[in-house]
């Protein structure tokens, strides 16, 4: 078992809502990342928090937001959800902000009806 | 941006037989390779990775080999086994962005028949 968490497990929303998902980091990771998994794809890269700050974005539009928390524990918002957006929501966790292995968690499943 | 290939999109196996997935990647200067084994319904777990400085790592069963001028990387898998049965993903990190984002790609059903 890796030790990152996410919450909830799965999810349901109706287009134009607004979601919030989280992810616990391992322990003694100090940078988060988040990638969306569509059925049958491999998981893009939404972006990536080391301590509290954006440290690169992937090709999402705005409405994808994050925060981290000082305990390396982090959120992703969408806004204005979109079909499209029904996805699994992988979050992964790193020692530093340099360090290359990541540990994923075992997702959110978002369904946009 | 890193853009990553991988071939077959399925694979099927018998059991005891070797199985190898090939990706391929654009960026010379990525210098960081895993492979993810993602069964269904479940998280991408790590088994084996691979830095731009080697040219080949061995983990009991598994192997993956680089080679850089090609830029291309393999995972080999050995006397497979039905527990192997999974999606398999390659990744490679490009040190040209900010983050150290994993760019994958596009995942290889393994069956192992028994």
């Amino acid at each position: 078992e890796t030790g990152v968490t996410q919450s909830p497990t799965h999810l349901i929303k109706t287009r134009g809502q607004q979601v919030t998902l989280r992810c616990s980091s391992q322990s003694g990771h100090n940078t988060v990342s988040w990638y969306q998994q569509a059925l049958g794809q491999g998981p893009q890269f939404i972006f990536q928090y080391y301590r509290e700050e954006e440290n690169g974005r992937g090709n999402f539009p705005p409405r994808f937001s994050g925060l981290q928390f000082p305990n390396y524990s982090s959120e992703l918002n969408v806004n204005a959800l979109e079909l499209d957006d029904s996805a699994l929501y992988l979050c992964a966790s790193s020692l530093t902000g340099g360090a290359d292995t990541q540990y994923f968690g075992p997702g959110t499943r978002l369904t946009v009806l | 941006g890193e853009n990553v290939e991988q071939h077959p999109s399925t694979l099927s196996v018998q059991e005891g037989d070797s199985a190898v997935i090939k990706c391929t990647y654009s960026d010379s200067a990525s210098n960081y390779f895993p492979w993810y084994k993602q069964e269904l319904g479940k998280r991408p777990q790590l088994i084996i990775d691979i830095r731009s400085n080697v040219g080949e790592k061995k983990d009991q069963r598994i192997a993956v080999t680089l080679n850089k001028t090609a830029k291309h990387f393999s995972l080999h898998i050995t006397e497979t086994q039905p527990e192997d049965s999974a999606v398999y993903f390659c990744a490679a990190i490009s040190p040209s962005g900010s983050a150290r984002q994993l760019t994958f790609g596009s995942g290889t059903q393994l069956t192992v028949l028994p």
